[in-house]
C-alpha cells in the first residue's frame, strides 16, 4: 500500500512555457502533500506543503507565483512551473502523508524537468 | 532549528563488506527518525524508521538504533550487495509536526 505516482516522469519544454506535474496518492487519502526539488547530487529541498482545500504554504525563498500548487482533492496535488527557464531544470519530487499524525511520508518517483 | 548531519560520501565498498553510515541530529522534543534510500533516477523509498529512544528499525538487512544520549541514528548492514548501491538519506520528523528534515545524503557504491 501507500503508493504515490507522479506524471509525467520526465518532460522537456521550451523556455517561457508552463509545465504541470501531477502527484497522486493511489491507495490512500493524502491530507497533506509536499513538493521537493532536488539538484544533482544534493538533498531534497522542501518547496511547499499543501493541504487539501487550502492554500499551500511555501518555504522561504520559493516564489509562489512561479510554482503554483493546487491540492484540489485528497488524492491529487499539482505543481505548475510557470514561464519556465533553464534554471528551473531539476528533479521534482512529491510526497504524501495520510494525516497530520502520520509522520511517514510516501514519495512519488519524481519528475525530471529540462527547460531548453 | 532542527537539523540532520550525515557522513559525506561517496562510500565505496566491496560486496559483502560491513556498512556504517553515520547520522546525528539536533532537535527539540522527541523526533521520529528515518532512513530513506534513493536508487538512480527514482524517488525516495522509506527504508526504516524509529519513533522513540532505543527503538531499532530494520529492513532488508539494514538496521539503525535511535540513540537519544548521543543523538544518533547510524545505519548499518552486515554484508552489502551490489544492488545496495544508492543514495541514503537520514531524516527526522519533529514531535507534533510533519515537516521532515533531510540530511545531505550519502552515496554508496558497492563493487562486485
Amino acid at each position: 500500500g501507500a503508493v504515490v505516482s507522479q506524471h509525467p516522469s520526465r518532460v522537456i519544454c521550451k523556455s517561457g512555457t508552463s509545465v504541470k506535474i501531477e502527484c497522486r496518492s493511489l491507495d490512500f487519502q493524502a491530507t497533506t502533500m509536499f513538493w521537493y526539488r532536488q539538484f544533482p547530487k544534493q538533498s531534497l529541498m522542501l518547496m511547499a506543503t499543501s493541504n487539501e482545500g487550502s492554500k499551500a504554504t511555501y518555504e522561504q525563498g520559493v516564489e509562489k507565483d512561479k510554482f503554483l500548487i493546487n491540492h484540489a482533492s485528497l488524492t491529487l496535488s499539482t505543481l505548475t512551473v510557470t514561464s519556465a527557464h533553464p534554471e528551473d531544470s531539476s528533479f521534482y519530487i512529491c510526497s504524501a502523508s495520510a494525516s497530520v499524525q502520520e509522520e511517514t511520508q510516501y514519495f512519488g518517483p519524481g519528475t525530471r524537468l529540462l527547460v531548453l | 532549528g532542527d537539523s540532520v548531519t550525515q557522513m559525506e560520501g561517496p562510500v565505496t565498498l566491496s560486496e559483502e563488506a560491513f556498512l556504517t553510515i553515520n547520522c546525528t541530529y539536533t532537535a527539540t522534543g522527541y523526533p521520529s527518525l528515518f532512513w530513506y534510500v534513493q536508487y538512480p533516477g527514482e524517488g525516495l523509498q522509506l527504508l526504516l524508521k524509529a519513533t522513540k529512544a532505543d527503538d531499532k528499525g530494520s529492513n532488508k538487512g539494514f538496521e539503525a538504533t535511535y540513540r537519544k544520549e548521543t543523538t544518533s541514528f547510524h545505519l548499518e548492514k552486515g554484508s552489502v550487495q551490489v544492488s545496495d548501491s544508492a543514495v541514503y538519506f537520514c531524516a527526522l520528523s519533529s514531535t507534533g509536526g510533519f515537516k521532515t528534515i533531510f540530511g545531505a545524503g550519502t552515496r554508496l557504491f558497492v563493487k562486485a
